[in-house]
């Protein structure tokens, strides 16, 4: 089976603009989670869709959101880019186990 | 509401090494237990797991006990390899269903030959 996936791996973005990073889970995996991840914060949660319903959800400004699809492939946006957006952004599926959960490689996020 | 603490790194050994990463948790009820691995470049991995007191996950030579009395899930390796150096993450799910990972901060390992 292929892994989680997340596109694009890299992105640079300017203060103020807009990103959507994109996440394909694994095959036949429901739930889709997303993490930001920083050197000074580590790994925090942002929010969780099951079935294309938000379950769960960090405790995040509203700038950052997310959806997912029919196929269960997932979007996050995050709108009014600051400079401390600059993370690591980590998607996680899993088939409902609690807290096993199989992540992508991430998306390295830099503000300028 | 819930949190874990892992000791601080980075943590560097020589090969053949014993390992001990310490990892307590503040959680109500019964939570389930697990260490995660992030190899440099790469998302996290799933380690072991231990979903109640006195469980014990293993996995790769990597063992972790649940003491509920003590409050912790400390990593034990009793021989470490250049190739275990990565960053380890204890984490915690709570035990009422379907409420998201609480992650520690991470443990950064490097083991020299």
């Amino acid at each position: 089976k292929a892994g989680v996936t997340q596109t694009p791996r890299y992105l640079i973005k300017t203060r103020g603009q807009q990103v959507t990073l994109s996440c394909s889970p694994i095959s036949g995996h429901r739930s889709v989670s997303w993490y930001q991840q920083t050197p000074g914060q580590g790994l925090q949660f942002l929010f969780e869709y099951f079935s294309e319903t938000q379950r769960n959800k960090g405790n995040f400004p509203g700038r950052f959101s997310g959806r997912q699809f029919s196929n269960s492939r997932s979007e996050m946006n995050v709108s009014t880019l600051e400079l401390g957006d600059s993370a690591l952004y980590l998607c996680a599926s899993s088939q409902g186990q609690p807290g096993q959960q199989y992540f992508g490689p991430g998306t390295r996020l830099t503000v300028t | 509401g819930n949190s874990v603490t892992q000791m601080e790194g980075p943590v560097t050994l020589s090969e053949e090494a014993f390992l001990t990463i310490n990892c307590t948790y503040t959680a109500t009820g019964y939570p389930s237990l697990f260490w995660y691995v992030q190899y440099p470049g790469e998302g996290l991995q799933l380690l072991l797991k231990a979903t109640k007191a006195d469980d014990k996950g293993s996995n790769k030579g990597f063992e972790a006990t649940y003491r509920k009395e003590t409050t912790s899930f400390h990593l034990e390796k009793g021989s470490v390899q250049v190739s275990d150096s990565a960053v380890y993450f204890c984490a915690l799910s709570g035990s009422s269903g379907n409420t998201p990972l609480v992650f520690g901060k991470g443990t950064r390992l490097s083991v020299i030959a």
